[in-house]
C-alpha cells in the first residue's frame, strides 16, 4: 500500500508569490491534515479537510488555504509569500470511522524556501 | 481538550547508553497515545502507540513506552541507543472531539546521540 505522497519536495519561491503544494493521501483514508513545521514554533496545525470539506481550522491568516477534491486529493495554497513562510510543510492522511483513533500517517513534506 | 507536555527539548546521549524521553499529557477523557520520530528533512514515522491492554509498549527500532494512567505518562525509552537515533521524537495524545479522535503534539524532543 503505497503511503502518503507529496508534491514538490523542495522548492524555492521569492516574497509575494505564490505557491501551490500537492498531498496525496493513503488509499481508502479520506481525511487529509495540513502542519507546517518551522524551527521556532514546532508543528503547528493549519487545516483539515473531509469529504472536500474543511472540518478544522488552525490559526492562520487567509493567506493560507486549501481544498480536497472527490479522490481525497488535497492541495494547499499559499499567497503573497512572505519570509515568515519558510517552512517544511506535512500533510498526513487518517481513516475516519469506527476504527479511527486519531493515527495520522505522514508524507514526506515539502520543503519550501522564500527568498 | 486534551495537551501534551514534553519535559525536555533537547537531549545528548553517548552512543549504547540508554536514553528516556518523558511525556506527560491532559484530558479528561479516555485517550490514545503515540509516539513519532523525525529524521532530518523528512515527515514524521510512527515509533509506537498505546491503544489498550498492557501498559508496557513496544515499538520499531528498540524503543519501548510504558503508560501510567495515574502518572498521565507516557515515558518512551530505548536501553542502548546509536548513532541512526539521532532526531526528533514527538509525543501525541488523541482524544475525542465530536465524532472523531484528534491527535495534539508535544513541542517535540530532539535526541543527539554522540559516539
Amino acid at each position: 500500500k503505497a503511503g502518503v505522497t507529496q508534491t514538490p519536495r523542495y522548492l524555492i519561491k521569492t516574497r509575494g508569490q505564490q505557491v501551490t503544494l500537492s498531498c496525496s493521501p493513503i488509499s481508502g483514508h479520506r481525511s487529509v491534515s495540513w502542519y507546517q513545521q518551522t524551527p521556532g514554533q514546532g508543528l503547528q496545525f493549519l487545516f483539515e479537510y473531509f469529504s472536500e470539506t474543511q472540518r478544522n481550522k488552525g490559526n492562520f491568516p487567509g493567506r493560507f488555504s486549501g481544498r480536497q477534491f472527490s479522490n481525497s486529493r488535497s492541495e494547499m495554497n499559499v499567497s503573497t509569500l512572505e519570509l515568515g513562510d519558510s517552512a517544511l510543510y506535512l500533510c498526513a492522511s487518517s481513516l475516519p470511522g469506527p476504527k479511527n483513533t486519531g493515527e495520522l500517517f505522514f508524507g514526506e513534506g515539502s520543503r519550501l524556501t522564500v527568498l | 481538550a486534551q495537551s501534551v507536555t514534553q519535559l525536555d527539548s533537547q537531549v545528548p546521549v553517548f552512543e549504547e547508553a540508554p536514553v528516556e524521553l518523558r511525556c506527560n499529557y491532559s484530558s479528561s477523557v479516555s485517550v490514545y497515545l503515540f509516539w513519532y520520530v523525525q529524521y532530518p528533512n523528512q515527515g514524521l514515522q510512527l515509533l509506537l502507540k498505546y491503544l489498550s491492554g498492557s501498559t508496557l509498549v513496544k515499538g520499531i527500532n528498540g524503543f519501548e513506552a510504558e503508560f501510567n494512567k495515574s502518572q498521565t505518562s507516557f515515558h518512551l525509552r530505548k536501553p542502548s541507543v546509536h548513532i541512526s537515533d539521532t532526531a526528533e521524537y514527538f509525543c501525541a495524545v488523541s482524544g475525542l472531539r465530536g465524532n472523531d479522535y484528534k491527535l495534539s503534539f508535544g513541542a517535540g524532543t530532539t535526541v543527539t546521540v554522540r559516539a
